[in-house]
This record gives C-alpha cells, structure tokens and sequence, in this order.
C-alpha cells in the first residue's frame, strides 16, 4: 500500500504569510493528489485535484504543485479563514490513502 | 451538486455491527465513486474504502478488509457501510462522498460497553 507523509504535521502563521505544505507517497503516483482543507466541526472540502488543478470556487491563493513522489500545496497569502487541517490524498491506486494532516494554527 | 445524507448516530457495544447509510440525490448514481472516510476524536482523515455501482467494484483498506462491508442500492441511490466486530477504536464519525467533492454531513457511531 502507498503511504502518505505530510510535513509539517502543524505550524503556526499569520494573516499575509505564504504557507508551504509538503506531501510525498511512498512510491510514484504520477499526479493523482488531491488536497482538502477541513475546519473544527466541519466536513472536508477539496481544494485541489490532479496536484494542480482548482477545484472551483477555490480562491486562487492555493495552488497545487507536484508529481511522482513529492506534491505541495501553497497558499499565496493566508487570510483569517484559512487556519484550519490541511490533507493530502492519493488517488493512485488502492487503498487510496491520505496523509496525517497538517494544521495551520495563529501564530 | 450532489447531495449526500447520511443516517443517525449509533451507539454500539463492543462486539457488534453497525451499518450506516449515505442517500445521495442529483447526479448519475450508477457512475458514481461513493467512498467512506472516517475520523476518530482529534484525528486525522482515514479512507475506508469506495464503490462504484455500475461495476459493482468494491475495494477496502488493508485495516477493514475483513470486516467492513460497502453496498449500493441503485433502485434507492443509497449506499451503505457495514462495520462489523466493534471496538472502542471504532468511536468515530463516519463519512461518504461523492468522488470526494461532495460530502454527506457524517454519522456518528459510539462503541461503548
């Protein structure tokens, strides 16, 4: 099975800051990544498929990049509703996996 | 849109089985990737598995091969999950997704003795 490891797995950024997150599979995937943003009580919501590709009506500070092995997802300038839990999953192959999530806390 | 509704909360013994639904409205049911995530107290997201009912085609991960159980009823636009020998690990909320762009609200399921 693939494995998904997200790193960081949390960090703390304020309102302007360009936040980085980091995803690698264990094995190639090719482009099938998707990322999901999920608030305390809430259902997830994707922002990203295809590694790169917005899911609509996503704002265009996030960006998806990446293939094979390493993906990253990049917010260009985080604004106040953007803290929250950040996944990675792999739609590859099955099992589709995620990875552990990364939490975007005030600094 | 596709929307997803998903049954009540359960409270199970450790032991037993519980099965959930998820009834879908909009959309193509046949064509669909119903998939099921859930997510224990403070945790991360975990895939279950999917379906996709016009194939039929069911895969699982490696940790509920064994005893989790996805349906679909097309006739319904209904799919179901069936999670058998409960244990306390298991408290979660359990959600389905349509091609994991639409959401249901999620189940709660409780494994208390």
């Amino acid at each position: 099975d693939i494995q998904m490891t997200q790193s960081p797995s949390a960090m703390s950024a304020s309102v302007g800051d360009r936040v980085t997150i980091t995803c690698r599979a264990s094995q190639g995937i090719g482009n099938s990544l998707a990322w999901f943003q999920q608030k305390p009580g809430k259902v997830p919501k994707r922002l990203i498929y295809a590694a790169s590709r917005l899911q609509s009506g996503v704002p265009s500070r996030f960006s998806g990049s990446g293939s094979g092995t390493e993906f990253t997802l990049t917010i260009s300038s985080l604004q106040p509703e953007d803290f929250a839990t950040y996944y990675c999953l792999q739609h590859n192959t099955y099992p589709q996996a995620f990875g552990q999530g990364t939490k975007v806390e005030v600094k | 849109q596709v929307v997803l509704v998903q049954s009540g909360a359960e409270v199970k013994k450790p032991g037993s089985t519980v099965k959930f639904s998820c009834k879908t409205s909009g959309g193509t049911f046949s064509t669909f990737v119903i998939s099921w995530v859930r997510q224990a107290p403070g945790q991360g997201l975990e895939w279950m598995g999917s379906i996709i009912p016009i194939f039929g085609t069911r895969n699982y991960a490696q940790n509920f091969q064994d005893r989790a159980t996805i349906t679909a009823d097309e006739s319904t636009t209904t799919a179901y999950m069936e999670l058998s020998r409960l244990t306390s690990d298991d408290t979660a909320v359990y959600y389905c997704a349509r091609d994991l762009v639409d959401w249901g609200q999620g189940t709660l399921v409780t494994v208390s003795s």
